[in-house]
C-alpha cells in the first residue's frame, strides 16, 4: 500500500525565516514519483517539484531547496528566507501506476 | 504542459439539486481523475475516467451520486447529485501528461450546498 505522511498539520514562522516542511512515504514499488504541490487560499494546485526514485539529487529553486532520501523514505521541501506570499498548504504526493497518494498537508503561515 | 479549464469556478447550490462540473484539456489526454477536497482536508480520488469507458470508481464513491462522462479525449464532467451539505468541497480534475509528468490540476469547483 501507499501512503504519505506529512506529521506537520501548520506551521507558524515570522517572515525571513527558513521553514522545513517534512515528508515521509511508504511504497512497495522501487520506482515512483515524489510530489510538491502548494494550494494557495484561492484553491487551485500550484505544481512546485517532480522526483522520480533514481534521481536522489537534491534540488534548489530560488528559494525553495527539496531534499529527497530513499534510505529515510523523506522527501523534504525548505524554504529559505521565507515571505509572506509563502503562506498556503502544501502538499507532498506519491505517484505510482497511475495511483497518486497525497498526504494530509501542512499549512504554512509566515507572518509579516 | 496541457492547460485545463474548469468550470464553474464556485457554486452555492441548494440541498437536493445537481451540479455538473466541466473540465476542458487543450491536449488529448488518456486518463482524467477527478477529486474532492472537503474543507480542511486532503484530496481524496473520486474515480478514474477514461475515454470509451465508464469510469473507475474509487471506494466510497459510487457512481448514482458522481456520474462521469468522457465524451472525447479533451472534455469530462462530473456530476454531484443529489446534494446535501456533506457534499460542500472543492472538487478538481487532473490529466495524467504520462509517465513521470506528473499530474496537472484545474483550478477546482468550491461547491457550497445549503
Amino acid at each position: 500500500a501507499q501512503k504519505v505522511t506529512q506529521a506537520q498539520t501548520e506551521i507558524s514562522v515570522v517572515e525571513k525565516e527558513d521553514v522545513t516542511l517534512d515528508c515521509v512515504y511508504e511504497t512497495r514499488d522501487t520506482t515512483y514519483y515524489l510530489f510538491w504541490y502548494k494550494q494557495p487560499p484561492s484553491g487551485e494546485l500550484v505544481f512546485l517539484i517532480r522526483r522520480n526514485s533514481f534521481d536522489e539529487q537534491n534540488e534548489i529553486s530560488g528559494r525553495y531547496s527539496w531534499n529527497f532520501q530513499k534510505s529515510t523514505s523523506s522527501f523534504n521541501f525548505t524554504i529559505t528566507a521565507s515571505q509572506v506570499v509563502d503562506s498556503a498548504v502544501y502538499f507532498c504526493a506519491l505517484l505510482n501506476n497511475n495511483d497518486m497518494r497525497f498526504g494530509a498537508g501542512t499549512r504554512l503561515t509566515v507572518k509579516p | 504542459s496541457a492547460v485545463i479549464s474548469q468550470k464553474p469556478s464556485r457554486d452555492i447550490c441548494q440541498r437536493g439539486t445537481s451540479l455538473t462540473i466541466q473540465c476542458q484539456v487543450d491536449s488529448q489526454v488518456t486518463m482524467m481523475f477527478w477529486y474532492r477536497q472537503q474543507p480542511g482536508q486532503s484530496l481524496t480520488l473520486i474515480a478514474t475516467a477514461n475515454q470509451g469507458s465508464e469510469a473507475t470508481y474509487e471506494s466510497g464513491f459510487v457512481i448514482d451520486k458522481f456520474p462521469i462522462s468522457r465524451p472525447n479525449l479533451t472534455f469530462s464532467t462530473l456530476t454531484v447529485s443529489n446534494m446535501s451539505p456533506e457534499d460542500s468541497s472543492i472538487y478538481l480534475c487532473s490529466v495524467d501528461l504520462g509517465q513521470g509528468e506528473g499530474y496537472t490540476f484545474g483550478s477546482g469547483t468550491r461547491l457550497t450546498v445549503v
